[in-house]
C-alpha cells in the first residue's frame, strides 16, 4: 500500500531528446506527487509537483502527466541537456507530510 | 539565505557505538523531516516534526533511533548501539509550514558503521 514503483532504473538519452520516467503507486489516499532531482553528493531538490485533480502540469522543459484511474504518473524532460544528467525520484504523499520515494532513475544525457 | 545544513558531513563509527547527527533547518521553517538514503535507493522517511513535536515517527526502524527538536529549530537524530546496517546517508529537510510546502533538503550526513 505504501510503495511507489519507478522505472526505468537507468536511462540514456541523446542531447535534445525526450527523457521519460514512469511511476506507479498503490495507495489511493496519496494526493501529492512531487518529482525530485538529485546530483551526486547533494540532497534531492524539488523539480515539479502535481495534485490528482490535474492531468498534466508543465514547468519549462519539465512536464508531469498524471493518470488517476491507472494510478500512474510520469515525468517528461523535453530537449534534454547534459546538465540534466542526475538521478530523478518520483514520490507520493498524503497531504505532503510522510513522503514515499521511488527507487530512482539515473539519467545520462549524451552530448 | 542559508539552506539546510547538516553536521557532520561524514561520520565513521564502530558497531555498538552511539552517534548524533545534527540538522539546522532554514530559519523560520516550522516543519522538519529526517530521511535515510541507502546506496542506489530513494530516501526513506524516518520522522517528521511540526514545531517541537514529532508529528509522525512511523518511519523510525526501531527503538535504537530517536530524534529531538527541543526548541523548534535545530534537530538531532540519535542512534544507539549502531549496527552495520545503519550505514547510509541521513538526509534532513525543512519546509515553511509542512504539508505540500516545498521540502528543502540538506546535503546529508554519510554514516559508516564498521
Amino acid at each position: 500500500q505504501q510503495q511507489v514503483k519507478q522505472s526505468p532504473q537507468s536511462l540514456i538519452v541523446q542531447k535534445g531528446g525526450i527523457s521519460i520516467i514512469n511511476c506507479a503507486y498503490e495507495n489511493t489516499a496519496f494526493d501529492y506527487f512531487p518529482w525530485y532531482q538529485q546530483f551526486p553528493g547533494k540532497g534531492p531538490a524539488l523539480l515539479i509537483a502535481i495534485r490528482p485533480d490535474v492531468s498534466e502540469k508543465k514547468e519549462g522543459r519539465f512536464t508531469i502527466s498524471f493518470n488517476k484511474s491507472a494510478k500512474q504518473f510520469s515525468l517528461h524532460i523535453m530537449d534534454s541537456q547534459p546538465g540534466d544528467s542526475a538521478t530523478y525520484f518520483c514520490a507520493a504523499s498524503k497531504g505532503g507530510f510522510k513522503t514515499i520515494f521511488g527507487a530512482g532513475t539515473r539519467l545520462f544525457v549524451k552530448a | 539565505g542559508a539552506g539546510v545544513s547538516q553536521t557532520p558531513s561524514n561520520k565513521v563509527t564502530e558497531k555498538g557505538k552511539y552517534v548524533e547527527l545534527r540538522c539546522d533547518p532554514i530559519s523560520g521553517h516550522t516543519a522538519l523531516y529526517w530521511y535515510r538514503q541507502s546506496l542506489g535507493q530513494g530516501p526513506e522517511f524516518l520522522i517528521y516534526f511540526q514545531g517541537t513535536g514529532a508529528a509522525d515517527d512511523s518511519g523510525l526502524p526501531n527503538d535504537r533511533f530517536f530524534a529531538v527538536r527541543p526548541e523548534g529549530s535545530v534537530s538531532t537524530l540519535k542512534i544507539q548501539r549502531t549496527e552495520r546496517g545503519d550505514s547510509a546517508v541521513y538526509l534532513c529537510a525543512s519546509s515553511a509550514g509542512g504539508g505540500s510546502d516545498t521540502q528543502y533538503f540538506g546535503p546529508g550526513t554519510r554514516l559508516t558503521v564498521l
